[in-house]
């Protein structure tokens, strides 16, 4: 079955820690996004990779971190400098980041609460 | 102003009503429009792209109105599974790439 994967479903950190979420797709999109949602709230882009070994931030992007070694994966480190990271975490890929009508696809999301 | 502005609900409606979510985005030079849906503590799936003449599946029907910078969803016939937040999106140039601007959601509630 295609589709996007991230891991763990459930996260919780101390605070001062670094913790890295994970995103894999089989979808061979080319497109992989990361978003965080707070209640109340729209998701918001944090950064974005059009391409293998290349990544963009986005709107809210400081501290935070990501790599993409690989076309299938797309990690995202939350370090002890994000300031309020308790958030539902999404993950989401896409056949290409042109215009048009590309579907972005979810993954199921991680939910990160600081302790 | 935000960038896409929703109506955050909720929306408690019966079974079988016809139901219409609205939606207004700021950027006039937005290219792209759609509609996700998203349940409880899920991920956001898509549920329709809006075109400019219009679009229908089934109990949906999408309309854009780029002069007057609005989107609206209508659900005829609605079923108690229609129950979720549904997010207005819109997909707009910026810095040189295209992203993804999302609505916080309106949410619905669908009863007997």
């Amino acid at each position: 079955d295609g589709g996007i994967t991230q891991s763990p479903k459930y996260l919780f950190r101390k605070e001062g820690q670094n913790v890295t979420l994970s995103c894999e797709q089989n979808l061979n999109h080319d497109a992989m996004y990361w978003y965080r949602q707070d209640p109340g709230q729209g998701l918001r882009l944090i950064y974005y990779s059009q391409i293998v070994n290349d990544f963009q931030k986005g709107d809210i992007a400081e501290g935070y971190s990501v790599s993409r070694e690989k076309k299938e994966s797309f990690p995202l480190t939350v370090t002890s400098a994000q300031k309020n990271p308790t958030a539902f975490y999404l993950c989401a890929s896409s056949i290409a980041l042109g215009g048009g009508y590309n579907e972005q696809f979810f993954g199921p999301g991680t939910r990160l609460t600081v302790l | 102003r935000k960038e896409v502005e929703q109506d955050p609900g909720p929306f408690n409606v019966p079974e079988g009503a016809t139901v219409a979510f609205n939606c207004t985005y700021s950027n006039s030079a937005s290219q792209s429009f759609f509609w996700y849906r998203q349940d409880c503590r899920k991920e956001p799936k898509l549920l329709m792209s809006v075109y400019s003449s219009g679009n229908e599946d089934g109990r949906f029907t999408a309309q854009l109105n780029r002069a007057s910078q609005y989107i609206s969803l209508l659900i005829r016939d609605s079923k108690l599974s229609d129950s979720a937040t549904y997010l207005c999106v819109v997909k707009e140039v910026k810095g040189g790439g295209n992203k993804l601007t999302f609505g916080t959601g309106t949410q619905l509630k669908v009863e007997l």
